[in-house]
């Protein structure tokens, strides 16, 4: 079976500073590793996935992520938030890696909160 | 990417009712995965529902609380079945569109039962 530990449940931090949001998982197969940001009375918007190559993504907003197999991690970072990245933010896995990815299993989540 | 609507977006339920969400897709996709996000909580995989054949239930769940359909490939409904408060969540509908394999959602169906 497959988990994902957010391990903050939430981040406060000041507008302008970095962030890292953390990600560990637990899988005995390879997975597909996903980190998805839901705004306040909103849906759940991708902001970056890694299939497979570069282990450090890029995605949208200015936010990146880096795939470490060893300590199968996948922590979410952003060099200078804004007041407009407060979310929820969540990681998620694939359980196969393979094919059939809708079905993710996902962590906690992560509330960033942004101050000015 | 993909466009996803949800209908209702929100809604107040009796308890005892039964409410049904549809999931329109602006395209054909294969499989159409339905989610639940309890209030302050993560998301959690209620089904997989395939074009064709009976829906595919996670554990916890069960088809005579959740029914689901998918007449075609870009439509889906999601019924929760006599509801009470603790059925009070956001659902989400969700597909697998490449390429890349990316899941896009739904904006959700907040439901609360009273």
């Amino acid at each position: 079976a497959q988990s994902v530990t957010q391990l903050d449940s939430q981040v406060p931090v000041f507008e302008e500073a970095p962030v890292e949001l953390r990600c560990n998982y637990s899988s005995s197969v390879s997975v597909y590793l996903f980190w998805y940001v839901q705004y306040p009375n909103q849906g759940l918007q991708l902001l970056l996935k890694y299939l497979s190559g570069s282990t450090l993504v890029k995605g949208i907003n200015g936010f990146e992520a880096e795939f470490n197999k060893s300590q199968t991690s996948f922590h979410l970072r952003k060099p200078s938030v804004h007041i407009s990245d407060t979310a929820e933010y969540f990681c998620a896995v694939s359980p196969d890696g393979s094919g059939n990815t809708g079905k993710l299993i996902f962590g906690q989540g992560t509330t960033l909160q942004v101050k000015p | 990417s993909a466009v996803i609507s949800q209908k209702p977006s929100r809604d107040i339920c009796q308890r005892g009712t039964s409410l049904t969400i549809q999931c329109q897709v602006d395209s054909q996709v294969t499989m159409m995965f339905w989610y639940r996000q309890q209030p302050g909580q993560s998301l959690t995989l209620i089904a997989t529902a395939n074009q064709g054949s009976e829906a595919t239930y996670e554990s916890g769940f069960v088809i005579d609380k959740f029914p689901i359909s998918r007449p075609n490939l870009t439509f889906s409904t999601l019924t929760v079945s006599n509801m009470s408060p603790e059925d009070s969540s956001i659902y989400l509908c969700s597909v697998e569109r490449d390429p890349g394999n990316t899941i896009y959602f739904g904006e959700g169906s907040w439901l609360t039962v009273v």
